[in-house]
C-alpha cells in the first residue's frame, strides 16, 4: 500500500521560500513520477509540477520560475521549494504520486506579511 | 492552458437515486498514445482527492461498481448508479494528457 506525508512549515512570510518534503512508504521513488498539487479556496486544485523518476521535471508555467521539485532517493523522499511567496500561495499542499493515484494527506501553508 | 467545465455545480441527491456530472474540456483529451488520459476524482469533507476513475471509465482498485465513467474526445460523464450516504463530496474531472493538468471546479453532491 503507497503512503505519502507532507511535512513542513505551516506558516511562511511573504517574500520567503516555501519548503515542504513528501515522505514515500509502499513504493520507490526511482519509479514512477511524483507530483505537487494545491488547492486553495480562490484557485481550486492546482497542479503544481512533478519529478519523474529519471529525474526530469516538469512545472506548471504559472509557477515556473519560482518552483524546483528536487528527490533524495536514500531517504525515498521528495521536496517542493516555492521562492518568493505572497498571500495567493496559501493553500493546502499535496503530494501525489503520478497523475493522482495516491495522495497524502496535504498540509496547509499559510503565507503571512 | 485546457480548461475543464463541469456542471452541475451543485447536485442534491435522494438516496438510493442515481447521479450524474458532466465535464466538457477546452481541447481533445486524446493522446498521442492513442489513450484519453480523464479521470474522476472524489474528495470527501476533510479528506485528500481520492482518484475514482481512470483513462475515462476504468474504476481504481475498492471503488464500488455503482460508478463508472464514459465519454470520449472532449465529453466525460461520471455516474453514480445509486447514490449511498458515504458518496457525499466534491467531484472533480481532471486531465493528463495536456500539461499543466487540469482540474474541473467541482461539484458538490449532497443529500436532499
Amino acid at each position: 500500500q503507497v503512503q505519502l506525508q507532507e511535512s513542513g512549515p505551516g506558516l511562511v512570510k511573504a517574500s520567503e521560500t516555501l519548503s515542504l518534503t513528501c515522505s514515500v512508504s509502499g513504493d520507490s521513488i526511482s519509479t514512477y513520477y511524483w507530483s505537487w498539487i494545491r488547492q486553495s479556496p480562490g484557485k481550486g486544485l492546482e497542479w503544481v509540477g512533478y519529478m519523474s523518476y529519471g529525474g526530469d521535471t516538469n512545472y506548471n508555467p504559472s509557477l515556473k520560475s519560482r518552483v524546483t521539485i528536487s528527490a533524495d532517493t536514500s531517504k525515498n523522499q521528495f521536496s517542493l521549494k516555492l521562492s518568493s511567496v505572497t498571500a495567493a500561495d496559501t493553500a493546502v499542499y499535496y503530494c501525489a504520486r503520478g497523475a493522482g493515484g495516491h495522495w497524502g494527506q496535504g498540509t496547509l501553508v499559510t503565507v503571512f506579511s | 492552458d485546457v480548461v475543464m467545465t463541469q456542471s452541475p455545480l451543485s447536485l442534491p441527491v435522494t438516496l438510493g437515486q442515481p447521479a450524474s456530472i458532466s465535464c466538457r474540456s477546452s481541447q481533445s483529451l486524446v493522446y498521442s498514445d492513442g489513450d484519453t488520459y480523464l479521470n474522476w476524482f472524489q474528495q470527501r469533507p476533510g479528506q485528500s482527492p481520492r482518484r475514482l476513475i481512470y483513462k475515462v471509465s476504468n474504476r481504481d482498485s475498492g471503488v464500488p461498481d455503482r460508478f463508472s465513467g464514459s465519454g470520449s474526445g472532449t465529453d466525460f460523464t461520471l455516474k453514480i448508479s445509486r447514490v449511498e450516504a458515504e458518496d457525499v463530496g466534491i467531484y472533480y474531472c481532471m486531465q493528463a494528457t495536456h500539461w499543466p493538468y487540469s482540474f474541473g471546479q467541482g461539484s458538490k453532491l449532497e443529500l436532499k
